[in-house]
C-alpha cells in the first residue's frame, strides 16, 4: 500500500522556536496533502489542505501565518510551526491523496511538545 | 469542522467477544470511512462504505450505514487485543476532505 512518512516523529522545542514537520509520499505522488491537529483523547482537526504549487487553504480558525505549509513538490510538504508556545503542543497528523484515486493515506504523526 | 459524533466514547470487552461502536453525522455524504488509531500513532484504513451501500464486510469487520438516519456502525468480532485502540468515522462530503467523528476507544482484555 502507499506509504506516507512524517519526520520527525517527535520534537522537544523551547517556546518562541519555530520548529518545521516534513510529509512525504514514498511510493506515489500527491497532488494534495492535509494537515491534522489532534489533541489528547480527541479527534483529528484539520488544519489545511495543501496543493502542490499553490497557497494552502486554511480551515477557520488556523492561522496562516502561525502554521505555514509549503508544498514544493508532489511528494513533500512541510508545516512550521512559528513562534511555538505551549499552547501548540499537539500530534500532528498528514495525510496524501494520490493522483488517481481519492483514497487520504495518513502518515504515523509528530508529536510537538513545547516547553 | 467535525460533523460524526460516536458512541460510545469508550468500550472496554473481553477477548473473544464482539465490540459495535456507532458513528452518526449530519450532511449528505458520499461514502463514510472507519480508521483504527493505535495510542500515539497514525491512523489506519479500515474500510469504506459508499452512500449507496447498505453494508460491507472485510476479515472481522462488518460495517453498516443507514443514510436515512445518517448513522453508521463498525462491528469487529471475535475480538483480539491487537484490537485494542481508538476507532474514528471519517465522512467525505462533497470535496475531498475528510471530518473526523469524536472516536471511540476500544480495550480489549485478555
Amino acid at each position: 500500500g502507499a506509504v506516507v512518512s512524517q519526520h520527525p516523529s517527535w520534537v522537544i522545542c523551547k517556546s518562541g522556536t519555530s520548529v518545521k514537520i516534513e510529509c512525504r509520499s514514498l511510493d506515489f505522488q500527491a497532488t494534495t496533502m492535509f494537515w491534522y491537529r489532534q489533541f489528547p483523547k480527541q479527534s483529528l482537526m484539520l488544519m489545511a489542505t495543501s496543493n502542490e504549487g499553490s497557497k494552502a487553504t486554511y480551515e477557520q480558525g488556523v492561522e496562516k501565518d502561525k502554521f505555514l505549509i509549503n508544498h514544493a513538490s508532489l511528494t513533500l510538504s512541510t508545516l512550521t510551526v512559528t513562534s511555538a508556545h505551549p499552547e501548540d503542543s499537539s500530534f500532528y497528523i498528514c495525510s496524501a491523496m494520490g493522483l488517481t484515486n481519492n483514497e487520504q493515506f495518513f502518515g504515523p504523526g509528530t508529536r510537538l511538545t513545547v516547553l | 469542522s467535525q460533523q460524526g459524533e460516536e458512541d460510545p466514547q469508550a468500550l472496554s470487552i473481553q477477548e473473544g467477544e464482539n465490540a459495535t461502536m456507532n458513528c452518526s453525522y449530519k450532511t449528505s455524504i458520499n461514502n463514510l470511512q472507519w480508521y483504527r488509531q493505535n495510542s500515539g500513532r497514525g491512523l489506519v484504513h479500515l474500510i469504506l462504505i459508499r452512500s449507496n451501500e447498505r453494508e460491507k464486510h472485510s476479515g472481522r469487520l462488518r460495517v453498516t450505514l443507514d443514510t436515512s438516519k445518517k448513522s453508521s456502525s463498525l462491528l469487529i468480532t471475535a475480538s483480539r487485543a491487537a484490537d485494542t485502540a481508538s476507532y474514528f468515522c471519517a465522512t467525505r462530503v462533497n470535496d475531498y476532505k475528510l471530518s473526523f467523528g469524536a472516536g471511540t476507544t476500544v480495550t480489549v482484555r485478555a
